[in-house]
């Protein structure tokens, strides 16, 4: 079975922090891929990546970078967390073809305080 | 523009009885793939079915099955015989391949589906 693996379930940081979230996934998948959730909005894209050292920025990217030096291995970033990245944060992987699913990590728990 | 549209925030069905979830969706794309997950309350999102806008049957995995009306843009999910355990938010995503490496999804709002005993 595929297996995504977020570091944490929950998390508590401070305004003006800078956060780190990772991911990784042990199905050898060329796509990698950060989501945000919130209520009544369904998954936005924050950023992905279909290759070792490449990003791309997705729907909502302000705020956030990512970091991908292994194929493993996907960061995000939050440069200097604020109150409004309160969110469910969302890692997925997939193989490089259009009709493979995304396979979910368990979700990180961020609150800014 | 939304490009995924969920119009069933919240639904109850009785167990074994079988439910429908709405998805329209939004694209000028002849090839374009839709997806549904499930997500329980312990936040993990899971794959459930997929079809592919080429393909001519309707896709089926078990006790789910995609009603695929591709005239009416519409992909709605049917799980038959309800559980319990399928109390859950379901999302229905599609992925439009504008670019040779852009493999990105994007969501509905989800709607929520309660199971009752």
């Amino acid at each position: 079975d595929v297996k995504v693996t977020q570091s944490s379930r929950y998390l508590v940081k401070r305004t003006g922090e800078k956060v780190f979230l990772e991911c990784v996934q042990d199905m050898d998948h060329e796509n990698m891929f950060w989501y945000r959730q919130d209520p009544g909005l369904g998954l936005r894209l924050i950023y992905f990546s279909y290759d070792v050292k490449m990003k791309e920025k997705g729907d909502i990217p302000e705020g956030y970078s990512v970091s991908r030096e292994k194929k493993e291995r996907f960061s995000l970033i939050l440069e200097s967390a604020s109150t409004n990245q309160t969110s469910m944060y969302l890692c997925a992987s997939s193989f490089g073809q259009g009709d493979q699913p995304q396979h979910f990590g368990d979700g990180t728990r961020l609150s800014i305080l | 523009a939304q490009k995924i549209t969920q119009t069933q925030p919240g639904m109850f069905v009785q167990e074994k009885e079988a439910v429908t979830l709405d998805c329209t969706y939004d694209t000028s794309d002849q090839s374009y793939g839709l997806f549904w997950y499930k997500q329980p309350s312990s936040g993990e999102m899971i794959f459930l079915i997929y079809q592919g806008s080429y393909d001519e049957q309707n896709a089926t995995e078990g006790r789910y099955s995609l009603n695929f009306q591709k005239a009416r843009k519409s992909a709605n999910l049917v799980i038959s015989a309800s559980q319990l355990g399928d109390s859950a938010m379901y999302f229905c995503a599609m992925r439009e391949p504008r670019a040779l490496n852009d493999y990105k999804l994007s969501f509905g709002a989800g709607t929520t589906v309660t199971v009752r005993a």
